[in-house]
């Protein structure tokens, strides 16, 4: 969907390295996820923010952090990268209430 | 930990033909949408069907909730080539979260 955009689209890491990951959106909602999907394991949650003053931790948080800059923006940080964190990350919004999120397009991510 | 399970895990069949599949979860739930995603790219959100919901159709998309078995079906009829992805379930509880499933892979033949 190209209300919400992702970058990189790809990249390469090597262990230890810092890494953000951004994601913008134009569709003015409140409400926006990071997943990571692994083969055969679907998407999981990493953290999710209802508005700019609320940032929670979802299913899988260690190693990660988030910043989330405006309404529309959602940043996902690796403070350390390390190889098993190689995967497909993408991030998604929602408006309020138990409605469809809309995905961004991913970022793979490699780490060495 | 995985709410939905969807089956079967891969799917093949004949463009034209009818291709069902089923969703599983654990939890009392508020929604279970289905996604698409096309090989590596972002997920596309497909149908929602509430609780209060027993049956729900868009297109060539029937998607039925049994909350007493706790299972969801999604029907997509008259495949067609271009339906070739992976479908993901996903339940919605009440702080809105979602949780998937780990997939299904569709193949439709020419």
């Amino acid at each position: 969907d190209a209300d919400v955009t992702q970058t990189p689209r790809n990249r390469i890491t090597k262990t230890g390295k810092r890494i953000m990951l951004e994601c913008s959106q134009t569709k003015g909602h409140d409400r926006m996820y990071w997943y990571r999907q692994d083969p055969g394991l679907g998407l999981r949650l990493i953290y999710y923010s209802f508005d700019v003053k609320d940032i929670n931790k979802g299913e899988i948080s260690d190693g990660y952090s988030v910043s989330r800059q405006a309404q529309a923006k959602f940043s996902l940080s690796l403070e350390s990268a390390i190889p098993n964190q190689t995967a497909l990350y993408f991030c998604a919004t929602s408006d309020w209430g138990e409605v469809e999120q809309f995905f961004g397009p991913g970022t793979r991510l490699t780490v060495l | 930990s995985q709410q939905g399970e969807e089956d079967p895990q891969a799917l093949s069949i004949q463009e034209g033909e009818n291709a069902t599949m089923n969703c599983s979860y654990k939890t009392s739930i508020n929604n279970l949408q289905w996604y698409r995603q096309n090989s590596g790219r972002g997920l596309v959100h497909l149908i929602l069907i509430r609780s209060n919901e027993r049956e729900k159709h868009s297109g060539r998309l029937r998607v039925t909730l049994d909350t007493s078995k706790k299972s969801s079906s999604l029907l997509i009829t008259a495949s067609r080539a271009a339906d070739t992805a992976s479908y993901f379930c996903a339940t919605a509880r009440a702080n809105s979260k979602l949780t998937f499933g780990k997939g299904i892979t569709l193949s439709v033949r020419p």
